[in-house]
């Protein structure tokens, strides 16, 4: 079956870089997902990766994807004050559909 | 631009109430979906629709209807309110193929006593 499993919290000081994993179970899936969702809001997509690449880099964002492993990581340089909110992990399922199997959010805290 | 509009943001309800959560995206996505948001769970989805008139299953459907009779609109329906639904629910939409990005609402937070 689909599962996507995600530690459940991470604190980091400001200016560290933060890294957040994922585990995921369905080796089918074409796309993953970083989401980000700030207090009281719904969730925003962050960066995305394809299945057939090993990482994607977006200014201070990095994607790691071991399809092997079937693990996902993000990691967040020079993290700010603003970084802190819940990340979401999600792959989309091998489909026609957009259907998309969310992880259970790891919080992120920065200190200052 | 709206995007996906939720309505209403918060509710109150007691066991065995019926209410109706609505859900319209102005984007003429095809795809629309509800998920339901408890800590340490994550968000797990309850219904989804690939276009009006067809609607599925997702992980977690017992005690939740859903219709798609327009493109717009993708209510979701409480038939008797348990406080086990008690959550916080999000409707999210999306256009097909692509990278298949998701939408999201604003939420609607509800408790049920």
């Amino acid at each position: 079956g689909e599962d996507v499993e995600q530690s459940l919290f991470l604190s980091v000081r400001e200016g560290d870089s933060s890294v957040i994993n994922c585990t995921y179970t369905d080796s089918s899936s074409t796309y993953l997902y970083w989401y980000k969702q700030e207090p009281g809001a719904g969730l925003q997509l962050l960066t995305y990766i394809f299945s057939n690449m090993d990482m994607k880099q977006d200014q201070r964002l990095t994607v790691l994807l071991n399809k092997k492993d079937k693990h996902l990581s993000l990691r967040i340089a020079d993290t700010q004050t603003g970084d802190s909110a819940i990340y979401f992990c999600a792959e989309k399922t091998s489909g026609a559909t957009n259907k998309l199997i969310f992880g259970t959010g790891t919080l992120l805290a920065v200190q200052p | 631009n709206a995007g996906v509009t939720q309505t209403p943001k918060f509710q109150v309800l007691k066991t065995g109430q019926s209410m109706t959560l609505q859900c319209a995206q102005d984007m003429n996505h095809e795809y629309m979906s509800w998920y339901r948001q408890d800590p340490g769970m994550g968000l797990r989805l309850i219904h989804y629709s690939v276009g009006a008139g067809i609607t599925d299953q997702g992980e977690v459907p017992n005690g939740y209807n859903v219709s798609r009779s327009t493109t717009e609109d993708f209510p979701l329906r409480l038939l008797s309110a348990a406080p086990s639904q008690t959550s916080v629910y999000f409707c999210a939409s999306s256009s097909p193929g692509g990278i298949g990005e998701l939408f999201f609402g604003e939420g609607s937070r509800l408790t049920v006593l």
